[in-house]
């Protein structure tokens, strides 16, 4: 089946400090991938949209200047969260669909434990 | 608003039995509908999809039904394992096939031997 990455797996980071998650399709081109966030004991919450070569759509509520989406390519989108302070500590996942009409499967990756101290 | 729920409560059951797991929308009509599984600290992986169309779905050891009246889907996982014991997270998808999905919160299953 299809393969999504994400890279790092977890990361540490100071408050203030901005860091940067990876997903990757690492067998399909995705011209459409979503980030999610999802805390301790509470369900996925979709962040943003990713669409190769355009802007992200954000969802309601989430900060498209605190959290940066780049999608370069058909198997790569990044996600940046800048300035982070300890609230933002969280488990960041990101999903990929294939390219073609009627898939409606996602792949989600493993996932990022982001912890900021 | 739209809201999804599943059984917040764990579910435990004999391994050999099967387990039903719930999922409950309103103010919502979907397209289709994901069952997922989560295993801690890990990402979901999807399992299986069911249309608005569709009233059952079958694959290998799961079965999914789909009740758009009802509002309701039954996840069953017949002759259930240990190695079963997880996070089942239930997602709805609008028809506009944008692939955005709204989770429920997930209902963990333990499988006792």
């Amino acid at each position: 089946g299809a393969v999504v990455s994400q890279h790092p797996s977890r990361v540490i980071c100071k408050s203030g400090t901005s860091v940067k998650i990876e997903c990757r399709s690492l067998d399909f081109q995705a011209t459409t991938m979503f980030w999610y966030r999802q805390f301790p004991k509470q369900s996925l919450m979709l962040m943003a949209t990713s669409n190769e070569g355009s802007k992200a759509t954000y969802e309601q509520g989430v900060e498209k200047d605190k959290f940066l989406i780049n999608h370069a390519s058909l198997t790569l989108s990044t996600l940046t969260v800048t300035s982070a302070h300890p609230e933002d500590s969280s488990f960041y996942i990101c999903s990929a669909r294939e390219n073609w009409i009627s898939s409606y499967e996602q792949y989600f990756g493993p996932g990022t434990r982001l912890t900021v101290t | 608003s739209q809201k999804i729920e599943q059984n917040s409560e764990a579910l435990n059951i004999q391994e050999g039995k099967t387990a039903t797991l719930t999922c409950n929308y309103t103010n919502y009509s979907p397209a289709y509908l994901q069952w997922y599984r989560q295993d801690p600290g890990r990402g979901p992986v999807f399992l299986l999809l069911i249309r608005e169309n569709e009233k059952e779905k079958r694959k290998e050891r799961l079965k999914v039904t789909f009740d758009t009246t009802l509002k309701q889907s039954l996840f069953h996982i017949t002759a259930s394992q240990p190695a079963d014991s997880a996070t089942y997270l239930c997602a709805l998808a609008g028809s506009s096939n944008t692939g955005k999905l709204i989770f429920g919160q997930g209902t963990t299953l333990q499988v006792k031997p």
